[in-house]
């Protein structure tokens, strides 16, 4: 399969820990991405690879990746964290396909 | 720092050909991959295709048959076409730089995107 699948929706408490998750038959083989969005937005790259978070991306976003599911998980979450994230990853078809989940409102309550 | 920018019109007809320049500052294009991924309002992200700066193509098979991807590396550009589009290619479409790396790609930098619509 080539797809990415992502809970619709997440909450978490202010301050509080969350998981967000990226299932895919890619995932094991290869590594996901997460991007956050917000409203009117561009996508920021928060995390690639194993556990890589480009510049200024705060140390709270982490990932991690086990069998075919790709967890991001953001530790302590702040108000600003509140946001739509997407995972993606390379197909594992061989034709190198860019393949996106579908996508996470996260609300920070 | 990489900057990308989308251009082009924001109204198409049905039928006709949507074509969009990025345009890349703070740093060659040279030596990387390109991108297009577009965005229906309240919708995912949907990869178009990529293209090397030498002008190999990969695009994604649901619009293969519509798209064409070309690099003008002296201009520090690339461009999609996108043809016979229907109100369903009615998009934010965004150009953005793909790292290739062992085991993972990544889209580092992004163009603030551009709404398409696709209205007679």
């Amino acid at each position: 399969s080539s797809e990415l699948t992502q809970d619709p929706a997440v909450s978490v408490a202010l301050g509080q820990t969350v998981r967000i998750t990226c299932q895919g038959d890619s995932l094991r083989s290869y590594y996901a991405s997460w991007y956050q969005q917000k409203p009117g937005q561009a996508p920021v790259l928060v995390i690639y690879g194993k556990n890589n978070r480009p510049s200024g991306i705060p140390d709270r976003f982490s990932g991690s990746s086990s069998g075919n599911t790709a967890s991001l998980t953001i530790t302590g979450a702040q108000a600003e964290d509140e946001a739509d994230y997407y995972c993606n990853s390379r197909d594992s078809s061989g034709n190198h396909r860019v393949v996106f989940g579908g996508g996470t409102k996260l609300t920070v309550l | 720092q990489v900057q990308l920018q989308e251009s082009g019109p924001g109204l198409v007809k049905p039928s006709e050909t949507l074509s969009l320049t990025c345009t890349v500052s703070g740093g060659s294009i040279s030596s990387y991959y390109w991108s297009w991924i577009r965005q229906p309002a309240g919708k995912g992200l949907e990869w178009i295709g990529r293209i090397y700066t030498s002008g190999s193509t990969n695009y994604n098979p649901s619009l293969k048959s519509r798209v064409t991807m070309s690099v003008d590396t002296s201009k520090n550009q690339f461009s999609l076409k996108l043809s016979s589009v229907t109100a369903a290619d009615t998009a934010v479409y965004y150009c953005a730089r793909l790292q290739q790396q062992p085991y993972v790609y990544y889209f580092d930098y992004w163009g603030q995107g551009t709404l398409v619509t696709v209205s007679s």
